[in-house]
């Protein structure tokens, strides 16, 4: 089974500045289709989780392009050029490359 | 709008039986895999199992397997979990969401498990 980490598992950030979380898996989540399956996920305080990127690096609808992925292969981080408020919660990565799905424990993101 | 809306969460016993729902709307349900994962109080997510479009392949986490079972409703729109054997363990907010990349999340249902 794949193990996905995530560092740190907390962070605070003063508004305006960027923050990286790094999440690494314990095999390639390359597939041989020639995609990356890591996703990453916000949850908000009180609410569901929702998708920001698929597919390593792929924005979903909606998300704001201060959200950037970089890495490759098993290591990888989300990067977030400019903290807003509203960017508090706790980011989770998810691999779908095999089954069992894996997710990382999270990293708790809090605002300075 | 896209939407799951799950249902069927309660206080039950320990041993006990629950089925959970998800009600899906605003999209193609019958082309799209689905996932359940749940949320234990305070906890990080995890993963519980994923149905393909025609109900074939199933996968289940190993921590549930044998107790879980998935299933789905394509003329309904409606994906399902039954979960037996209910230990304290699976007190949670079990959420069911669409697509490979859990693109979409319902508002979770929420489970206890207590005497």
């Amino acid at each position: 089974d794949i193990v996905m980490t995530q560092t740190p598992l907390s962070l605070s950030v003063t508004p305006g500045q960027p923050a990286s979380i790094s999440c690494k898996s314990s095999q390639s989540l390359l597939h041989s289709d020639g995609k990356t399956y890591l996703h990453w996920f916000l949850q908000k305080p009180g609410q569901s989780p929702h998708l920001l990127i698929y597919e390593l690096s792929n924005r979903f609808s909606g998300v704001p392009d201060r959200f950037d992925v970089s890495g490759s292969g098993t290591d990888f981080t989300l990067k977030i050029s400019r903290v807003e408020a509203e960017d508090v919660g706790v980011y989770y990565c998810l691999q779908t490359v095999e089954f069992p799905r894996s997710f990382g424990p999270g990293t708790k993101l809090e605002i300075k | 709008e896209v939407q799951l809306v799950e249902s069927g969460g309660g206080l039950v016993q320990p041993g006990g039986s629950l089925r959970l729902s998800c009600a899906a709307s605003g999209f193609v349900f019958s082309t799209s895999s689905m996932s359940w994962v749940r949320q234990a109080p305070g906890k990080g997510l995890e993963w519980l199992s994923y149905i393909s479009p025609s109900s074939s392949p199933i996968f289940y986490a190993d921590s549930v397997k044998g107790r879980f079972t998935i299933s789905r409703d394509n003329a309904k729109n409606s994906l399902y979990l039954q979960i037996n054997s209910l230990r304290a363990e699976d007190t949670a907010v079990y959420y069911c969401a669409k697509r490979g990349a859990l693109d979409v999340w319902g508002q979770g249902t929420t489970v206890t498990v207590s005497s």
